[in-house]
């Protein structure tokens, strides 16, 4: 799977958009990016994932550059429970018969910080 | 909304003994994983386990690791013989397939923290 690379940490205010930038230049054709959060020591959150087109859900947006080598997850209105490790990992889609069966590779994530 | 759990929450052992860390995934689903994280660490991948067999599994997971189903809804992680180091927080996770996008998102369970003494 292809590495990522995410700032160590990054803050913003409540109420405001959290962007979080990905860097993942030497992804493939058939690896998506998946975005989960860890809340303080909690099992990871999945929060979004996509191929190649901008995806929404109820938590968070994704947005995925042209050439595919850089991702930003947005929360648009972030609040104090935001607060948490944020991980960007690329994974290869996977099918029944292949040879991976999907695991998650984690990095070290971006620290957000959500403040009042 | 239909969650993966994991019992104990907190499970404390001497050494040299023998853990059983229980889950019980999402009931369709049909991939299950277990992962580890030493404290103030990565997360790790130890396993992943289809179709009542182990499908992939990690240089950590070794001979004192085993995982089993047996009864179609729990899905246990062993370790035969504790050590020190395997001190970490331990979450199964389980995720559903579909045709168009294989294998999908995982969900994870809270954890169970093993302290080994």
């Amino acid at each position: 799977d292809a590495k990522t690379t995410q700032p160590t940490s990054m803050d913003c205010a409540e109420g405001r958009a959290a962007n979080l930038p990905c860097n993942h230049s030497t992804i493939s054709g058939n690896e998506y990016v998946y975005w989960y959060r860890q809340i303080h020591s909690q099992g990871p959150q999945y929060i979004i994932h996509g191929l190649k087109n901008n995806e929404t859900n109820e938590m968070a947006s994704l947005i995925i550059t042209e050439d595919r080598k850089s991702s930003t997850l947005i929360l648009p209105h972030a609040t104090l429970r935001d607060t948490a490790v944020y991980y960007c990992i690329v994974r290869v889609r996977v099918r029944a018969g292949g040879t991976s069966y999907g695991k998650l590779t984690f990095g070290q994530g971006t620290i957000l910080t959500v403040h009042p | 909304e239909p969650e993966v759990t994991q019992t104990p929450s907190h499970q404390v052992t001497q050494m040299g003994q023998e853990v059983i860390l229980r889950c019980v995934p999402i009931s369709n689903h049909l991939y299950f994983y277990w992962y580890r994280q030493i404290l103030g660490q990565k997360v790790e991948f130890l396993v992943s386990f289809y179709n009542n067999e182990i499908s992939e599994k990690s240089e950590i997971f070794d001979d004192q690791f085993s995982v089993e189903r047996p009864d179609g809804s729990n899905f246990t992680l062993k370790i035969r013989s504790t050590k020190l180091e395997d001190s970490a927080m331990y979450f199964c996770a389980s995720t559903p397939w579909n045709l168009r996008q294989g294998v999908r998102e995982q969900y994870f369970g809270p954890g169970t923290r093993l302290t080994v003494t």
